[in-house]
């Protein structure tokens, strides 16, 4: 199993800043995933995150917009940049300990983010 | 590319009462598919899994979900509703991305309420 926080748990921001979302698991894993879950809609990958090698993207989403770090095995962010009230969402990090896609994903709490 | 579909935005069952959430999938190949929840302020927390075997797949807090291989189908189950059960519940497909990563694919989520 995994462990996963993530901070801030939600956060209100003002147009034209940028959010940075910390996600710290508790045990070292290959791959991270971050989603956006906009309002009433379901979970949407944004990118694919590997120790060591530039995150991967997901279609509609660009690094410009969300860069990502993954610094070392337990630990990654991922930043909001230039917001805007498109960008209210939640966003959840989520890891898979073992590699293998039969296994299930864990995900942290998630991020509440509004932009005002 | 991979994909499920929930018909159902909202499933609502008296307590005590079976439930059903619906699920459909879409998919090139064997489907490895999964059934997530998420209750209210909180991350997605994993209930089951069908990878092969056997149709019929038991999960966490009572659940099971059919897989139905002529219909295209993976609904979740449980026999008797509780209203704790209230939460909004994802079913989801792996899918390959053109990294060769794997990745999970959302439906767009069903709203379960039950009422005491």
């Amino acid at each position: 199993s995994a462990v996963i926080s993530q901070k801030p748990s939600r956060d209100i921001c003002q147009r034209g800043t940028s959010l940075t979302i910390q996600c710290q698991v508790d045990s070292q894993v290959t791959m991270m995933f971050w989603y956006r879950q906009q309002p009433g809609q379901s979970l949407t990958l944004i990118a694919t995150a590997n120790q060591g090698s530039e995150a991967t993207y997901e279609s509609g989403f660009v690094i410009d917009k969300f860069p990502i770090s993954r610094p070392n095995l337990t630990f990654s962010t991922l930043t909001v940049s230039n917001m805007s009230p498109e960008d209210s969402s939640i966003y959840l990090c989520s890891v898979h300990p073992t590699g293998g896609m039969s296994e299930k994903l864990f995900f942290g709490s998630g991020t509440q983010l509004s932009v005002l | 590319a991979q994909s499920v579909a929930q018909p159902e935005d909202q499933v609502k069952v008296a307590e005590g009462n079976p439930l059903t959430v619906k699920c459909t999938y879409s998919v090139s190949g064997n489907p490895y598919l999964f059934w997530y929840v998420q209750y209210p302020n909180r991350g997605l927390q994993f209930l089951l899994k069908y990878i092969t075997g056997d149709n019929l797949v038991k999960g966490s807090y009572g659940f099971e979900a059919e897989f139905n291989k002529s219909q295209t189908s993976f609904h979740l189950k449980k026999p008797s509703a509780l209203v704790s059960d209230s939460a909004l519940y994802f079913c989801a497909v792996r899918d390959l991305m053109n990294t060769g990563f794997q990745k999970l694919v959302f439906g767009t989520g069903t709203r379960l309420l039950v009422s005491p």
